[in-house]
């Protein structure tokens, strides 16, 4: 099946500094990557939906200058967040799909999990 | 306002009993509907994917059921395995091209 490709999966920062996590589609054409953030036993929330080649479009509460959603080919979205905070430590995680076809798969990333010391 | 939504929020069942799981939903124009797993710091991962045709898909030991007359779905595990503890989270889509409205996830722990 298609693969979504996090990367990287595991990373720890410092306070005050950027992180960028990537999201690739390995084998299909993502028209609409999703970015999510999951805290310890709590459901997905979608922090914001990005289509290639436009502005992602994000959830309420969630700060479009903090976190940094850029879809600038069928294959790749990053999100970068900047100038993490401790409460930013969460698993990030991205899914991906092709909406042009009627029943388009989603696909998951394996998550990236930050810890901002 | 399209909403989905799952019940129980979580379950604890023994090993090798049955279980069903709900979505309920409010999507419209509706699409598809699709069942994932997702294990404890890791990304989810499809287990099956409905249409408004559908009424019953298999994959395994689940099962998932879709009445998209009264918008309810439901995902039937048979003969659990402790491999089976996780979150099960319900996605609705509606028109190709339209949002996905994930529910919160229902969390299943399976114990011996």
């Amino acid at each position: 099946g298609a693969v979504v490709s996090q990367h990287p999966s595991w990373v720890i920062c410092k306070s005050g500094t950027s992180v960028k996590i990537e999201c690739r589609s390995l084998d299909f054409q993502a028209t609409t990557m999703f970015w999510y953030r999951q805290f310890p036993k709590q459901s997905l929330m979608l922090m914001a939906t990005s289509n290639e080649g436009s502005k992602a479009t994000y959830e309420q509460g969630v700060e479009k200058d903090k976190f940094l959603i850029n879809h600038a080919s069928l294959t790749l979205s990053t999100l970068t967040v900047t100038s993490a905070h401790p409460e930013d430590s969460s698993f990030y995680i991205c899914s991906a799909t092709d909406l042009r076809g009627r029943t388009g798969e989603l696909f998951f990333g394996e998550g990236s999990r930050l810890t901002v010391l | 306002k399209n909403q989905v939504e799952q019940s129980p929020q979580s379950l604890i069942i023994l090993e090798g009993k049955n279980c069903t799981l709900q979505c309920n939903y409010t999507v419209s124009p509706f699409s598809n509907l699709r069942w994932y797993k997702q294990d404890t710091g890791r990304g989810p991962v499809s287990l099956t994917i409905m249409t408004f045709s559908e009424n019953t898909k298999s994959n395994g030991r689940y099962t998932a059921t879709l009445d998209a007359d009264t918008k309810q779905s439901s995902l039937h595990i048979t003969a659990s395995q402790l491999s089976d503890s996780a979150s099960y989270i319900c996605v609705v889509s509606g028109q190709a091209g339209t949002a996905l409205i994930f529910g919160k996830g229902t969390t299943l722990s399976v114990s011996s």
